[in-house]
């Protein structure tokens, strides 16, 4: 089955600097790639998708780029902000697009 | 609009009972998915549902998980003899279709006494 890796897990910088998450995954087949933010106590919040007929995406401060041929993809926090602190989740949908499978998390805590 | 609905928001009971979980979806979203998130770690994939078809029951751990849709909408996930190992938060999401991005209710937290 599909399998996810994520990378750190966590992560610590300062207001105003970048950060990046790192994902791998296993299966070829798997076409979409969504990152979700949770913050402690709460429901996991999709923040950004890509899919895999794109190379990347951006939306404002956050951005998410995928490299298919290493089955690669990465999530962008630019000008990070103190509420920008909380677990980071990516995830790849496969066995023909029923499910997703999770990373492990990165924990991202933006310091002021 | 209203979200993914998710009852109770927590749930205390003791080993070996059984325990009951609701999830109202967003309204008109067909497929519907079940989640666990044990403290600290990413989401496990658990159960599937899309309209009528027959579930993707793939991701229960044991024959004590179940779940069912009914109408097409509300679902309700059945742990029974309930063990120490099955407390965690049940994450319930929803999507329009298929392959559409999933929505996440605020999940109900088990624990097993």
């Amino acid at each position: 089955g599909e399998n996810v890796e994520q990378h750190p897990s966590t992560l610590s910088v300062q207001e105003g600097d970048s950060a990046v998450i790192k994902c791998t995954y296993s299966d070829s087949a798997s076409n979409y790639f969504p990152w979700y933010k949770q913050e402690l106590g709460k429901r996991p919040q999709l923040i950004i998708d890509i899919r895999s007929n794109v190379g990347e995406k951006k939306d404002q401060r956050i951005a998410v780029t995928l490299n298919k041929t290493a089955k690669h993809f990465s999530l962008h926090i630019t000008e990070t902000q103190p509420e920008d602190s909380a677990v980071y989740f990516c995830a790849a949908l496969t066995g023909g697009g029923n499910k997703l499978t999770f990373g492990t998390g990165t924990q991202l805590k933006v310091e002021l | 609009g209203a979200g993914v609905s998710q009852s109770p928001s927590n749930k205390v009971t003791e080993k070996g009972k059984d325990v009951e979980l609701r999830c109202d979806p967003i309204s008109g979203h067909t497929a519907l998915y079940w989640y666990r998130q044990s403290l600290g770690q990413g989401l496990e994939f658990l159960i599937y549902f899309q309209g009528n078809s027959a579930p993707d029951k793939s991701g229960l751990p044991s024959d004590r998980f179940s779940a069912e849709r009914t109408g097409g909408s509300v679902s309700t996930l059945t742990i029974q003899r309930t063990q120490q190992e099955d407390s965690a938060v049940y994450l319930c999401a929803s999507s329009p279709v298929m392959n559409q991005p999933q929505h996440f209710g605020d999940g109900t937290r088990l624990s097993i006494l």
